[in-house]
């Protein structure tokens, strides 16, 4: 069954800390995508990446890092330079030109 | 600035009654809409999309119409269910020509559906 898998499902990080939430998708699609989801909110685009070893930044990509190393793979680490980092994080993939996104179930981070 | 929006963050309606949700946009240079559906704690999940060459787009129980003139889209759903209770999502994609960018997402609208 094809889909993206994101985990962990919940995760917390202390005040200082990297976390990094991952994101696999079995779908073959050439693009991957970051978003940020809070409270009664749309979601913003964190970062996106078109194809492996390359990835841009999206409209609230400071405080975030993330990498493509392998084509399914798009793991986003939430560094301490974030300030207000407890959101909704959903990852999406997509072929490659203007077709639709698909998502995962998402990871909830908060705050100790 | 955000630049696609809702009319409405709730609508509320009976079980069987068809439902309108509305979404405004702003760049004219849009050509590729999407509506997304979501429920609680979930992903948005695709319903349907439209690109700019189309005013009108059906699916099964949903259509999408899309208004370039006064920059409008809306998602109609027909015999809503009480399974179609969600927050729905209208996004676009603005780059023209296509390629693999990010969504700018309204939002969203919270459907609720009455007994």
């Amino acid at each position: 069954d094809g889909g993206i898998t994101q985990s962990p499902k919940y995760l917390f990080r202390k005040e200082g800390q990297n976390v990094t939430l991952s994101c696999e998708q079995n779908l073959n699609h050439d693009a991957m995508y970051w978003y940020r989801q809070d409270p009664g909110q749309g979601l913003r685009l964190i970062y996106y990446s078109q194809i492996v070893n390359d990835f841009q930044k999206g409209d609230i990509a400071e405080g975030y890092s993330v990498s493509r190393e392998k084509k399914e793979s798009f793991p986003l680490t939430v560094t301490s330079a974030q300030k207000n980092p407890t959101a909704f994080y959903l990852c999406a993939s997509s072929p490659f030109s203007n077709q639709p996104q698909h998502f995962g179930d998402g990871t909830r981070l908060s705050i100790l | 600035g955000e630049s696609v929006g809702l009319h409405l963050p709730t609508l509320s309606v009976q079980e069987g009654d068809n439902s309108i949700i509305n979404c405004a946009y702003s760049n004219s240079a849009s050509d590729y809409f999407i509506w997304y559906k979501q429920e609680s704690g979930k992903g948005p999940q695709f319903i349907i999309d439209i690109r700019s060459n189309m005013d009108k787009r059906q699916g099964q129980r949903v259509t999408v119409l899309l208004n370039k003139t006064v920059k409008h889209l809306s998602l109609q759903i027909a015999a809503t269910q009480p399974g179609d209770s969600a927050v729905y999502f209208c996004a676009e994609n603005s780059l023209p020509g296509g390629g693999a960018d990010g969504l700018t997402f309204g939002k969203g609208t919270h459907l609720i559906i009455q007994p």
